[in-house]
């Protein structure tokens, strides 16, 4: 079965300091990985996913297969990236989520 | 375009009693997703429609939970009867294919 972990509750950092939340899964076959955000009295949105490559908000993450991870980085934080962030595996058409992580940038 | 709406937006209930959520997703997608989210933790998927065809609802505890998707486009979600447990948010989604799902704000309830 499917499983998504993310060890950390909540990652406090300060404005400007690089900011890395982990994630690390376990499934047996080709995963798809996404990271979902929710910033406060917002709804759930995606963030970016492993296949696009791309940087959304300066945000990057990279699928290591053999360490099974994707964790989320950013170099520099910023105060608006405070927010809670959850990883996400799809098999088939169906998400997994992690328990997720609220990160909160500090002046 | 419009989001993913759902009501009611907060829901309050005494246990052993029915609730009914409504969700009307994005026009034109096909995929309608009901998650449950409790506190602490991440959403869980409860049933996947395609169109007006269930396509997986292997983690909806079918003993009080029922979902229908009448005309494959608005869904609702029932509990009967609703336990301490069922306290939660929530989530609907709703995705054009099977790709990026779009959430709507979601429905907090809690059963006391």
């Amino acid at each position: 079965a499917q499983r998504v972990t993310q060890p950390e509750k909540l990652l406090s950092v300060f404005k400007g300091a690089p900011v890395e939340l982990k994630c690390n899964y376990s499934y047996s076959g080709s995963p798809e990985l996404f990271w979902y955000v929710q910033y406060s009295r917002q709804r759930l949105q995606l963030l970016l996913r492993h296949i696009s490559r791309e940087s959304i908000k300066g945000f990057t993450a990279d699928l290591n297969k053999g360490e099974t991870s994707f964790h989320l980085k950013k170099p520099f934080a910023q105060e608006e990236d405070s927010a809670m962030y959850y990883c996400a595996l799809r098999t088939a058409s169906k998400l997994t989520f992690g328990t997720g992580t609220r990160l909160q940038v500090t002046l | 375009e419009a989001g993913v709406a759902q009501s009611p937006r907060y829901k309050i209930i005494e246990k052993r009693q029915s609730v009914a959520f409504w969700c009307n997703p994005i026009s034109g997608h096909a995929t309608l997703y009901w998650y449950q989210q409790i506190l602490g933790q991440g959403p869980k998927l409860l049933i996947q429609f395609q169109n007006n065809g269930v396509v997986d609802d292997s983690q909806l505890p079918k003993d009080r939970f029922s979902a229908e998707r009448l005309k494959g486009v608005d869904s609702t979600l029932k509990i009967q009867p609703a336990k301490l447990e069922d306290s939660a948010v929530y989530l609907c989604a709703s995705s054009p294919t099977t790709e990026t799902q779009y959430f709507g704000p979601g429905t907090r309830l809690l059963v006391l």
